[in-house]
């Protein structure tokens, strides 16, 4: 079965960095477009980042551009996300999740990991 | 681009149905049909219920149907049932390879 399984969350100051981790188990990683989403306290999903099967096109909220990157090792079956110049306002529960396309995304979700949270406060 | 918009709570009793609106714009909803559901209890990772509008994934309960007209798209679930109580949100692409989220709507069965 599909599993997703986060890591890397924790306690930042705003301005560091943190890199998440997402292991995908029970399907072909290498064929799947794969998302960040995120879920701050109290608030709705917020879709992050996106990344092609190959990895050749990545695509990004503007609350992440230029200071969040996704990226993915398909040898590892492993999806990241290196976050740098952290803000309050990026505190939120983490989700990675499999497009449920293979190859070309559609955009939208079929699999979700159960998250991991990342909390920036001084 | 902003969220889109669903209503804070619904709530029905068991046996009624209930419909969860999502309202977005010709920049998203009223345009592509990439428009899906989820359910989410707290601390568990979200279903997909609807994906394009419509389609059911199998194993999702026929009682679970999607709809759309203009810029809103609704989830109906009929046959209330005391499991059904979750978070439902919705979410669809948006111009320029965007995702946007609805900001989900808590479902109470009475």
């Amino acid at each position: 079965q599909v599993q997703l399984v986060e890591s890397g969350g924790g306690v930042v100051q705003p301005g560091r960095s943190l890199r998440l981790s997402c292991a995908a188990s029970g399907f072909t990683f290498s064929s799947f477009a794969m998302h960040w989403v995120r879920q701050a306290p109290g608030k709705g999903m917020e879709w992050v980042a996106l990344i092609w099967s190959d990895g050749s096109k990545k695509y990004s909220a503007d609350s992440v551009k230029g200071r969040f990157t996704i990226s993915r090792d398909n040898s590892k079956n492993t999806l990241y996300m290196q976050m740098n110049n952290l803000r309050a306002e990026d505190t939120a529960v983490y989700y990675c999740a499999r497009d449920i396309n293979p190859d070309i995304p559609l955009y939208y979700v079929d699999y979700w990991g159960q998250g991991t949270l990342v909390t920036v406060a001084s | 681009q902003s969220a889109l918009t669903q209503p804070p709570s619904a709530s029905g009793s068991p046996g009624q149905s209930v419909t969860i609106s999502c309202t977005g714009t010709s920049s998203d909803v009223g345009t592509y049909n990439y428009v899906s559901w989820y359910q989410h209890h707290p601390g568990k990772a979200p279903k997909l219920m609807i994906y394009e509008v419509i389609k059911r994934p199998s194993g999702v309960p026929d009682r679970f149907s999607g709809s759309k007209s203009g810029n809103t798209a609704s989830l109906t679930v009929s046959g209330l049932q005391a499991e059904d109580e979750a978070d439902y949100f919705c979410s669809s692409y948006a111009t320029s390879d965007k995702v946007l989220f609805g900001g989900g709507t808590k479902l109470t069965v009475l």
